[in-house]
């Protein structure tokens, strides 16, 4: 069946700009995650969707990063004003679960780029 | 922040050798996971290890996991090229998200 997608795959910003990057979890996948992942590191926990509801977010760096699931399934990570550090790969994961316990399906990542 | 560190960093070996990495982590947690991430089909999960376990098996997979020590351990036997991959431990405290450790590159020569 047709796993987690993401778009777009590639992003280039310019400093200053703001982007917004989507992800389309598994149908019926209850969680959705968002993780940031550095060049040479492992991903890093931004935020926790339970269907609509924002339950933890807690890793979002600054208030310029926001995140949406308006109808518990697609979601949106939106980056205002872009700066450098914030050049990464995005990943977001659902389960079809409480996440707890359960594996994560990751998508494909979106490679952002802050010139 | 990272939970923890592999090791070791990257991993170079032979096809049909065993390849064995570590993965420590810094606090209690309700389960370890491993992840494999490849450009090919990114992150994908591998197997899962509950606190309460102390081995597990997986095809050419087996997972080891001390609690006392908060150390796992990754063995994947008869390596093939196409294991080549970076290879993620993940924890999980009880809350959803996972916290992943530092990743070990693994390089599997024909």
């Amino acid at each position: 069946g047709a796993g987690v997608s993401q778009s777009p795959r590639y992003k280039v910003a310019k400093r200053g700009q703001d982007v917004a990057l989507r992800c389309d979890p598994i149908s019926g996948h209850v969680s959705l995650f968002w993780y940031q992942q550095a060049l040479g590191q492992g991903p890093e926990f931004l935020t926790y969707f339970q269907n609509e509801a924002q339950l933890d977010k807690s890793g979002l760096p600054s208030d310029r990063f926001f995140a949406e699931r308006p109808e518990g399934s697609v979601s949106t990570l939106k980056i205002q004003r872009t700066q450098q550090e914030d050049s990464a790969v995005y990943l977001c994961a659902s389960s079809d679960r409480d996440g707890v316990s359960y594996e994560q399906y990751f998508g494909p990542g979106t490679r952002l780029t802050v010139t | 922040s990272q939970q923890g560190e592999e090791d070791p960093q990257a991993l170079s070996i032979q096809e049909g050798e065993n390849a064995t990495m570590n993965c420590s982590y810094k606090t209690s947690i309700n389960n370890l996971q491993w992840y494999r991430q490849n450009s090919g089909r990114g992150l994908v999960h591998l197997i899962l290890i509950r606190s309460n376990e102390r081995e597990k098996h997986s095809g050419r997979l087996r997972v080891t996991l001390d609690t006392s020590k908060k150390s796992s351990s990754l063995l994947i036997t008869a390596s093939r090229a196409a294991d080549t991959a970076s290879y993620f431990c993940a924890t999980n405290t009880g809350f959803q998200k996972l916290v992943f450790g530092t990743g070990t590159r693994l390089l599997v020569s024909p």
